[in-house]
């Protein structure tokens, strides 16, 4: 199985909400990654998890909060998000360190900031 | 350090056609190079990795790396219209971080 699942497939929220994103894999994989993806554009890093423990925030916002509860699964809590945020958020495995370089991405969430 | 350019296109081309796909990189540290393929409102998904320099084949698909001009390049061969989608080339810098370019959005017409 090479199935990286996330939900909800799409979010609308207000900008007072407070929302998560969930994102699940069962590959065994010791590293997870959330990425923002705005249109046309390529994916950038946001945060990365390795053995459960943040190891890369790339100067994300305190508006967006990530858990890893376990080696399976990663949410990314949202609270009080611009209009600007609005994008497919994804999520993505790996087995990490060397191997870093194959990642399995789920098919994300598109998320709209009202 | 982290610019990967790669040109968005769009290319479009008929079907059966060479395509050659391309990007430069500015980061000589990092040796892995990566391209990934995402179709419309899905994830990305990985095509092929190299490592170095170097060609490396998988069926229709070639990854090619030049080091000297900081040079990566896909080519496809026969391309299908199943194969109209947006490529991304990656590199990986440092021991978690992928870096990817901007994307080229491929069309293979019938």
């Amino acid at each position: 199985d090479t199935e990286v699942t996330q939900t909800p497939k799409h979010l609308v929220m207000g900008m007072t909400n407070k929302k998560s994103l969930k994102c699940e894999q069962h590959m065994g994989h010791r590293a997870m990654y959330w990425y923002k993806q705005k249109a046309k554009k390529p994916p950038e890093l946001m945060f990365v998890y390795s053995y459960e423990k943040l190891s890369i925030n790339e100067s994300v916002p305190s508006r967006f909060s990530p858990e890893c509860p376990n080696s399976s699964l990663l949410n990314l809590h949202l609270h009080a998000l611009q209009p600007e945020d609005s994008a497919l958020y994804l999520c993505a495995s790996s087995q990490g360190g060397q191997r870093t370089y194959e990642q399995y991405f789920g098919p994300g969430t598109r998320l709209t900031v009202t | 350090q982290k610019e990967v350019e790669q040109d968005p296109g769009p290319l479009s081309v008929p079907e059966g056609a060479i395509v050659s796909l391309n990007c430069t990189y500015s980061n000589s540290a990092f040796q892995y190079f990566m391209w990934y393929r995402q179709y419309s409102r899905k994830g990305p998904e990985l095509l092929m990795y190299t490592y170095s320099s170097g060609n490396k084949e998988d069926g229709r698909f070639t990854a090619q790396v030049d080091k000297s001009s900081k040079y990566i390049s896909l080519f496809i061969r026969d391309s299908q219209p199943s194969d109209s989608a947006t490529y991304l080339c990656a590199q990986k810098q440092g021991a978690q971080k992928l870096v990817f370019g901007q994307g080229t959005r491929l069309t293979i017409n019938p």
